[in-house]
């Protein structure tokens, strides 16, 4: 079956510049992560969503970044003025409500020159 | 979450069995082991998990050992297609049943198969 879609796979911007970035989750899962991956790293949690609403935006790194998932099925991560810190793997899961595993699209990879 | 540790890398070769271990000293009563795993510019993917007691599925086996102190992920025959970075991660099953969904992932181990 279709898994979770990550679009664009690459993005190029340049500094100061607004991304977006989209996310299209498992049908019928309810709940969605937004996570970054540096180089050599693990994923660093971002943002879950439960449903609509943003359950825990806590990593969020700063008020640059911003998700929405509007009708509780595709999200958007929007980034603005971008930096060259951001860059990095976007990655993008699903859930069932309560249920594991999460799974995982292949990424955006963001690089901000 | 508790926090986990695993080697930095390890080597393995075509058709043998993989252990790959995973230190959890500061685990408690009511974190469960979970294991995914990340191929080459692909996102994670979930291989297995358990609690207590060892488990098996169609990917791989996970050993715990009795005082859930540590663990290990058995791949029976190794592929060139299991080469990949593998995450143990913790996660509280209470505070995942709330809003805390963070998983803390670190470094993992990075696997080799040679053919």
């Amino acid at each position: 079956g279709a898994g979770v879609s990550q679009t664009p796979s690459n993005k190029v911007t340049e500094k100061g510049k607004y991304v977006e970035l989209r996310c299209d989750p498992i049908s019928g899962h309810t709940a969605l992560y937004w996570y970054r991956q540096s180089l050599g790293q693990g994923p660093e949690f971002l943002i879950y969503f439960q449903g609509t609403g943003a359950a825990d935006d806590s990593g969020l790194p700063n008020d640059r970044f911003f998700a929405v998932r509007p009708e509780g099925s595709v999200s958007t991560l929007k980034i603005q003025r971008t930096e060259r810190g951001d860059s990095a793997v976007y990655l993008c899961a699903s859930s069932q409500e309560g249920d594991e595993p999460l799974h995982f699209g292949n990424g955006t990879r963001l690089t901000v020159t | 979450d508790a926090k986990t540790t695993q080697p930095n890398s390890m080597e393995s070769n075509e058709e043998e069995p993989v252990h790959l271990p995973c230190n959890h000293s500061t685990i408690s009563g009511t974190d469960y082991i979970h294991w995914y795993r990340q191929l080459p510019s692909q996102g994670p993917e979930y291989v297995i998990h358990g609690l207590t007691s060892n488990v098996n599925n169609r990917m791989a086996s996970l050993a715990i050992a009795e005082d859930r102190k540590s663990s290990t992920l058995i791949l029976h025959r190794a592929t060139l297609r299991d080469a990949a970075v593998y995450y143990c991660i913790l996660r509280d099953v209470w505070l995942y049943a709330g809003n805390n969904r963070k998983l803390i992932w670190g470094l993992g181990t990075s696997l080799a198969v040679n053919p």
